[in-house]
């Protein structure tokens, strides 16, 4: 079964300082990786995806994901990270496997907070 | 539309009510799924549409939930007799296909039942 985990439910960072948010992932098949952002009493909003070709993807409010395929992982990162991007954010993969529908399998989702 | 329209935003109901949730996907998605998220938790997968046909419903919890989407466009998700852990945010997402192509997300219904 396809599955993602973010083993971290809470990341600390200072402003103007690097981020990364960790995913890992289990498929079988090829990985179709997703990354959203969730603000309070919003809907998510997708940052960035990764099909095929370079490992690092570039997506929204100058985010970019790092696809590992030995360490099944697909790592969030920002180099500055701004106090704006507080939320929670959640990794997914798109399920394949079965059979026509191709649904989002979400992780447990990392709460980022930047201080100031 | 613009993005994915969910209605109401809250919805309060008694214990045992129904209640009916929609979402207008954007415009020639063919793909639309629901979601439910409980506080601070990750979206978890009820029902997928292609078109009008509902290929998935694996997800739903129990057979008081019901997904429809007639004519391929306008979805309603219904859930009987509501029960207390049934309170939870309910997203809808869209998408052009199948495949790779990202979803995009309602604001989402928060559903209180007391």
């Amino acid at each position: 079964a396809q599955s993602v985990a973010q083993p971290e439910d809470q990341v600390n960072v200072a402003e103007g300082n690097p981020l990364t948010v960790k995913c890992t992932y289990s498929v079988s098949g090829n990985p179709y990786l997703f990354w959203y952002v969730q603000y309070p009493n919003r809907g998510l909003q997708f940052l960035l995806k990764y099909i095929t070709g370079d490992n690092l993807v570039k997506g929204s409010y100058g985010f970019e994901a790092e696809f590992n395929k030995s360490q099944t992982s697909f790592h969030l990162k920002k180099p500055s990270a701004l106090v704006s991007d507080s939320a929670l954010y959640f990794c997914a993969v798109r399920d394949m496997a079965s059979s026509g529908t191709y649904k989002y399998i979400f992780g447990t989702g990392t709460r980022l907070k930047v201080l100031a | 539309g613009a993005g994915v329209s969910q209605s109401p935003r809250y919805k309060v109901a008694k214990r045992g009510q129904d209640v009916a949730l929609r979402c207008d996907p954007i415009s020639g998605h063919v793909s639309l799924f629901w979601y439910q998220q409980a506080l601070g938790q990750g979206p978890e997968f009820l029902t997928y549409f292609q078109n009008e046909a509902q290929l998935d419903k694996s997800g739903l919890p129990s057979d008081r939930f019901f997904a429809e989407r007639p004519e391929g466009s306008v979805s309603t998700l219904k859930i009987q007799r509501t029960q207390q852990e049934d309170s939870a945010v309910y997203l809808c997402a869209s998408s052009q296909t199948g495949g790779v192509s990202e979803a995009f997300f309602g604001q989402g219904t928060r559903l209180t039942v007391v």
